[in-house]
């Protein structure tokens, strides 16, 4: 069974340093990937995509993540957070017209 | 384009109760999906509808049903509630051509049963 694995429940990290997320799936087949953000008492928004193409996919707020297919692994990074980048991200994989779900990763933000 | 809308935004019931939430997709869409998401279990994946049938289904006992109307919105129904179903129900929707990608999700309806 397909499965995502988001390694870290919680990330504390200071303003303005860089950040990982990191996400690995199993599967066998080809797969689209995911990353959706959910700020706090808010619904989920779609933060990040790869279908098809070049490796490297970016969001317009300065994320962006890298899929790679040998090492079945969709890490999401951004150089320098701020604030309001406090949410709780979920990483994702489309197999056989259904989404699998990471437990999601709190990003905690430190002043 | 106006997003996914659900219906109500909260709710309290009572145990033994029954209850049914309500999606409206983005206009086009014909995939709906439903999550229940908890503290504790995270999110966790109901049913999907595509054109009025249920394409895929959780791991959900049969309390928890849905539908899918003609114009693509889409109810859950949660029947004997318990204390354990208070959640958050989020609602999502997508073309369904390429089958679970890319969704797009409503604010949710926060159910607290008592």
């Amino acid at each position: 069974a397909q499965s995502v694995t988001q390694l870290d429940s919680q990330v504390p990290v200071f303003e303005e340093a860089p950040v990982e997320l990191r996400c690995n799936y199993s599967s066998s087949v080809s797969v689209y990937l995911f990353w959706y953000v959910q700020y706090p008492n808010q619904g989920l928004q779609l933060l990040l995509k790869y279908l098809s193409g070049s490796t490297l996919v970016e969001s317009i707020n300065g994320f962006e993540a890298e899929f790679n297919k040998s090492q079945t692994s969709f890490h999401l990074r951004k150089p320098s957070v701020h604030i309001s980048d406090t949410a709780e991200y979920f990483c994702a994989v489309s197999v056989n017209y259904q989404l699998i779900w990471g437990a999601g990763t709190k990003l905690i933000i430190k002043p | 384009k106006a997003g996914v809308t659900q219906t109500p935004r909260y709710l309290i019931k009572t145990r033994g109760q029954q209850v049914t939430l309500s999606c409206s997709p983005i206009s086009g869409h014909r995939s709906v999906s439903w999550y229940q998401q908890t503290p504790g279990q995270g999110l966790q994946f109901l049913f999907e509808y595509f054109s009025e049938t249920q394409r895929n289904k959780g791991n959900f006992p049969g309390r928890f049903s849905g539908r899918q109307f003609s114009n693509s919105r889409s109810e859950m129904n949660v029947s004997t509630l318990e204390l354990g179903d208070s959640a958050l129900y989020l609602c999502a929707s997508s073309l369904g051509d390429r089958g679970g990608g890319e969704q797009y999700f409503g604010p949710g309806t926060r159910l607290t049963v008592t």
